[in-house]
Order: structure tokens, then sequence, then C-alpha cells
């Protein structure tokens, strides 16, 4: 837990702002996933990006919400025009792509950003 | 449409006991299984996982059970701690996706009474 880090921890917004998510991997890590969590729900996967790419998008609502990892810095999510129902929290997962085998193949979470919409 | 089920919302325990936190899921095609625990305004800690290629797998108190042919897998913890107290959830991905996306069941929220 405690390599992977978020900012900010919580995010107060009005409706129609803008959001932003930064998450920096652990180190050596060059994989991301990001995750959503609803109160009384589980993770629900979001989207998953290497540096400089989306791998998988397949959980990203389809307008309003974007996510970048770029060659230098941390992985941004973005969420425009923020709207009640996304307040929720936001985890961040990185992990170390073993390339064979699924021994190793565990995500590494960090604390999450709290969004609260207005 | 629910791909991994924790059935139990909380489960309650007397410390020094065992606790078994069971999943069921329905996807044929998860073949990695792992469990997180997780404090309230913390993000979910790896505990112990488990590959469809065994049925068992132990890790000082906490072991993890898989049945295929069930779909089920369970989580015990013996001897339980107050420690312990918290939600657990139980995740699987299908590593033939090539995303290793994890899906997650709604969670556990255990108590060990001391």
């Amino acid at each position: 837990n405690a390599g992977v880090m978020q900012n900010p921890r919580h995010l107060v917004r009005r409706r129609g702002q803008e959001a932003r998510l930064r998450c920096s991997p652990m180190k050596g890590h060059s994989h991301v996933y990001w995750y959503r969590q609803l109160p009384e729900e589980g993770l629900k996967f979001m989207v998953y990006l290497q540096k400089e790419n989306i791998i998988d998008e397949s959980g990203m609502p389809k307008e309003r919400f974007s996510a970048e990892f770029p060659k230098e810095g941390p992985s941004i999510l973005r969420i425009q025009q923020v709207v009640r129902g996304d307040s929720a929290a936001y985890f961040c997962a990185s992990f170390l792509r073993t390339g064979g085998g699924l021994a190793k193949n565990i995500q590494y979470f960090g604390a999450g950003t709290r969004l609260s919409v207005l | 449409d629910q791909q991994v089920k924790q059935n139990s919302p909380s489960l309650s325990v007397q410390e020094g006991r065992i606790s078994i936190l069971n999943c069921d899921y329905t996807n044929s095609m998860f073949d990695y299984f792992l469990w997180y625990k997780k404090y309230p305004a913390e993000g979910p800690t790896f505990l112990i996982s488990i590959s469809s290629i065994k049925d068992k797998n132990e890790d000082g108190r906490f072991t993890v059970f898989l049945n295929k042919s069930a779909k089920h897998l369970s989580l015990h913890i013996v001897p339980s701690q107050p420690g312990d107290s918290a939600v657990y959830f139980c995740a699987a991905s299908d590593s033939g996706a090539g995303s290793y996306q994890l899906t997650f069941g709604k969670g556990t929220k255990l108590s060990v009474i001391p």
C-alpha cells in the first residue's frame, strides 16, 4: 500500500467542475489500474494503462471520463463536468507484470481519493 | 451481473476462533483469485492469492481454499485477532483476457470480538 501514492486524498467539487485525480505507482511498476468504489459496493474496474498507452478502458464511462499515464509523471484520471453520481472513492493500483504465469500478478493499491460532488 | 459474490455482508467471531469468509464466482474463465483486506479510509491491502491450478494456499494464519467445480473459494483465518477486524474483499481475474483486471465482490465485514 505505502508504495502507491494517490493525491489528493479528499476532493470536493461542485457540479459541472472538473476533477483531476493523480496516481504514482510503486517504484519499478509501469502498469496502473483505476477502480471506483461506490458506497456499500465492491471496487469496479475502470481503466488499465501502461506508460503512454491505454491498454483496456472497457470499464470507463463513455463520456466525461478520461485517463492518461504519460512517460514522465503520475497517471491522471480526469472527470469533466462532474455530477453527484460521480461521488465515490477512486483507487489506483500498480502492477508489476512478470510476463508469464500468475504467481506475481498482484495489484497493489493506493489509499484512494474520495471525491464528493456538491 | 455480479460475477463475484460474497453473500455474507458481515461476520462476527470470537478472538482466538476461526474466521471463515466465503466467495462464489460465476465466470469459469477466472483463473486467479485474491483476497484483500480493507480498513476504513484506506486502500485494499493484498493478503493472499491462489491460482486455479491449486486448491489450497497457506500463509501464516491465512489459508485460501479453492473448489473449482463448485466455483467457490474461502479464506480461513486462525486464530482470529482483534486487528483482523476489517472488510475483506474477494477478487478474481482472467489471465486470458490480457488486462488482468480484477473483479471484486462487495466485501464481508469481519468483526473479531475480544
